[in-house]
């Protein structure tokens, strides 16, 4: 069975600055995927960042960016020029599979991450 | 494009009570899914849909709770009868046959007294 880890329950950073979440996975599976999804406290689960085990090049969308190290089954999450809006509840998540034969999603415990100004 | 569309929002209950929960996928996702989030922890998958069929529901309570897709489009999950421990956030999300991203709807907030 696929499990996921996040080892920091809350964390903070003051505006401007770069945080890093951490996140652990175990799985035998060959082919699948690793996300970050934010959740504010409205609860809607965006998607920040997708990164696909295949794939050697580290995934980046703007400000987000990851350190995917499939070996040691680690995936970070960076996030540079903190913003007040960043502020959210951060999953990590695990779907096994590609193509159409995808999974559902397993998820961490969570990162709370507080932005200061 | 529209998004997931869940309804109620809240829903507050006393224990014994059956409840139902409606999702509405994105136009066109074949793949529907079910998580139960209880606080402070991460979504959890209840059940997973392939247009009308079920893929996966080996974490449903089945002695309490079921769901249905009917047409292969809206999704319905019920609770009978609610027990405390059910008192969680219901999120619907819903994906393409062949795409990785799933897309996730505002939540059920249920709350059982």
């Amino acid at each position: 069975a696929q499990t996921v880890t996040q080892s920091q329950p809350e964390m903070s950073v003051q505006e401007a600055e770069t945080v890093t979440l951490s996140c652990t996975y175990d799985t035998s599976e060959n082919n699948y995927y690793l996300f970050w999804y934010k959740q504010p406290p409205s609860r809607q689960m965006i998607l920040v960042i997708r990164q696909e085990a295949y794939k050697q090049q580290n995934a980046t969308e703007n400000r987000f960016s990851v350190n995917f190290q499939k070996a040691a089954k680690s995936f970070s999450l960076k996030i540079s020029d903190s913003q007040l809006g960043d502020t959210a509840m951060y999953f990590c998540a695990f779907m096994k599979g590609h193509g159409g034969s995808q999974g559902n999603l397993i998820f961490g415990k969570g990162t709370k991450l507080s932005v200061k100004p | 494009e529209a998004g997931v569309a869940q309804s109620p929002r809240y829903k507050i209950i006393e224990k014994r009570q059956s409840v139902a929960f409606w999702c509405n996928p994105i136009s066109g996702h074949a793949t529907l899914y079910w998580y139960q989030q209880i606080l402070g922890q991460g979504p959890k998958l209840l059940i997973q849909f392939q247009n009308n069929g079920v893929v996966d529901d080996s974490q449903l309570p089945k002695d309490r709770f079921s769901a249905e897709r009917l047409k292969g489009v809206d999704s319905t999950l019920k609770i009978q009868p609610a027990k405390l421990e059910d008192s969680a956030v219901y999120l619907c999300a819903s994906r393409t046959s062949t795409g990785s991203e799933q897309y996730f709807g505002p939540g059920t907030r249920l709350t059982v007294t």
